[in-house]
């Protein structure tokens, strides 16, 4: 049972232009969503979260956008770097219990110049 | 501030036989976590300790597969019997105490287990 699915398992995009990853779930418990990235043989570190509470958190290039209607979330990128090649995953949390992280697939983003 | 430190880097092992793996958090942390993650997917969670108390391990199979944290610091994942469906990476990752522990998680760079 994935509850936490990332449908696309790559994507190209070329430098400067916007990069769009997508992620839907289907637990509607979970009320807090965040963003890791992971380069080859590294571990994966913290990007970027947003809560239920809000529709959008944005970080400098990094904006992630919430649909609870749609149970659906995306992690904008732009402009694209070089440096931003890498795998991103999605991951999804109950704060309500013993704050548990439920990961994605995970999509490989490709920057190419 | 060094970071959490998993040894070893890589392993290879015949099915049936046993393994053990070795993660020190960052200094301070009192949560631990253990995922695996096998090649094309997310992490999943196999254990999560509250210093040296467990928290969750719903998703470990205990049958073949262990883990502790005396003193609630260093940790030790085992598995014994290994295998072949237990190959994967095995990640080690701590965060320091707080409502949104694992937005804090750091992780290890984990430990590549090949079960032939």
């Amino acid at each position: 049972d994935q509850q936490v699915k990332q449908n696309s398992p790559s994507l190209s995009v070329q430098e400067g232009r916007i990069s769009i990853l997508n992620c839907d779930y289907t637990n509607s418990m979970f009320d807090y969503f965040l963003w890791y990235k992971k380069y080859p043989a590294e571990g994966p570190t913290f990007l970027i979260s947003i809560s239920s509470i809000k529709d959008k958190n944005e970080d400098g290039r990094f904006t992630v956008f919430l649909n609870k209607s749609a149970k659906h979330l995306s992690l904008h990128i732009v402009p694209s770097q070089p440096g931003d090649s890498a795998v991103y995953f999605c991951a999804a949390q109950n704060t309500g219990t013993a704050s548990k992280l439920t990961f994605g697939t995970g999509t490989r983003l490709q920057v190419t110049l | 501030e060094a970071g959490v430190a998993q040894s070893p880097r890589y392993k290879i092992i015949e099915k049936r036989q046993s393994v053990a793996f070795w993660c020190n958090p960052i200094s301070g942390h009192a949560t631990l976590y253990w995922y695996q993650q096998i090649l094309g997917q997310g992490p999943k969670l196999l254990i999560q300790f509250q210093n040296n108390g467990v928290v969750d391990d719903s998703q470990l199979p205990k049958d073949r597969f262990s883990a502790e944290r005396l003193k609630g610091v260093d940790s030790t994942l085992k598995i014994q019997p290994a295998k072949l469906e237990d190959s994967a990476v095995y990640l080690c990752a701590s965060s320091p105490p707080g409502p949104y522990s694992s937005t804090e998680a750091f992780f290890g760079q984990g430990t590549r287990l090949t079960v032939v």
